[in-house]
């Protein structure tokens, strides 16, 4: 099965609203990065989290290792947020290297 | 400036031909990768190294060998390409493990 799981893996948002996305690992995740792919397919580094929450902006990020999932929430959301977001652990059974989820696709429309 | 690089950015190739992807790092670090990405995929690592003339294979090593001639730059080697490696191959650079890892902007290949 998948070693890290993004859930949901698209979703819509409205202009100004503000939404969370979610990974949960089956694997003891050590660190976790997220990604934002823009339409040109660019990797944007957003997080590097070691177990505990990040703050940028209108980004939050929580990772929480005991429970094995990490969160990314995004507030008051802007067209430029449109993308695909995606998050990655490092593990211990990876040999430290990152394991990426699938992906969420988010719109934001007016 | 872009700190990771990637030539050529395209590249249209033929079944059995030898393709190589080249990427160039400026962030003085000692570990660089090799990813591809496939529609609608999330990155999946092909090879990696950790110190000049060294590389180490990744998950999906099968088809590619992989080459570090300083610490600068890394290249992806494909002997004989075939259809199932028409995807989209992203480089990237870290300080090492529990690191950030650093992306190129990423080479499309199409094999025909």
């Amino acid at each position: 099965g998948d070693k890290v799981k993004q859930s949901p893996s698209a979703l819509s948002l409205q202009e100004g609203t503000n939404s969370a996305l979610r990974c949960n690992f089956s694997i003891a995740a050590t660190t976790v990065q997220w990604f934002l792919q823009n339409p040109r397919g660019s990797l944007i580094n957003l997080f590097y989290l070691v177990p505990g929450t990040k703050e940028n902006g209108r980004l939050k990020s929580t990772f929480n290792s005991k429970e094995s999932y990490s969160t990314l929430h995004i507030r008051d959301a802007q067209l430029e947020d449109s993308g695909t977001y995606f998050c990655a652990a490092e593990a211990t059974s990876s040999g430290q290297k990152l394991v990426f989820g699938q992906g969420t696709i988010l719109k934001v429309y007016l | 400036e872009a700190a990771v690089t990637q030539s050529p950015r395209s590249k249209v190739a033929v079944t059995g031909g030898k393709v190589t992807l080249s990427c160039h790092q400026t962030n003085n670090h000692d570990y660089m990768y090799w990813y591809r990405q496939d529609t609608g995929h999330g990155l999946r690592l092909i090879h990696y190294s950790y110190v000049a003339d060294s590389t180490e294979k990744g998950d999906i090593p099968d088809g590619y060998k992989a080459s570090r001639p300083s610490q600068e730059n890394f290249s992806l080697i494909l002997e004989l390409a075939s259809l199932s490696q028409t995807a989209v191959y992203f480089c990237a650079s870290s300080d090492g493990d529990y690191y950030e890892q650093y992306f190129g902007p990423g080479t499309r290949l199409t094999v025909l």
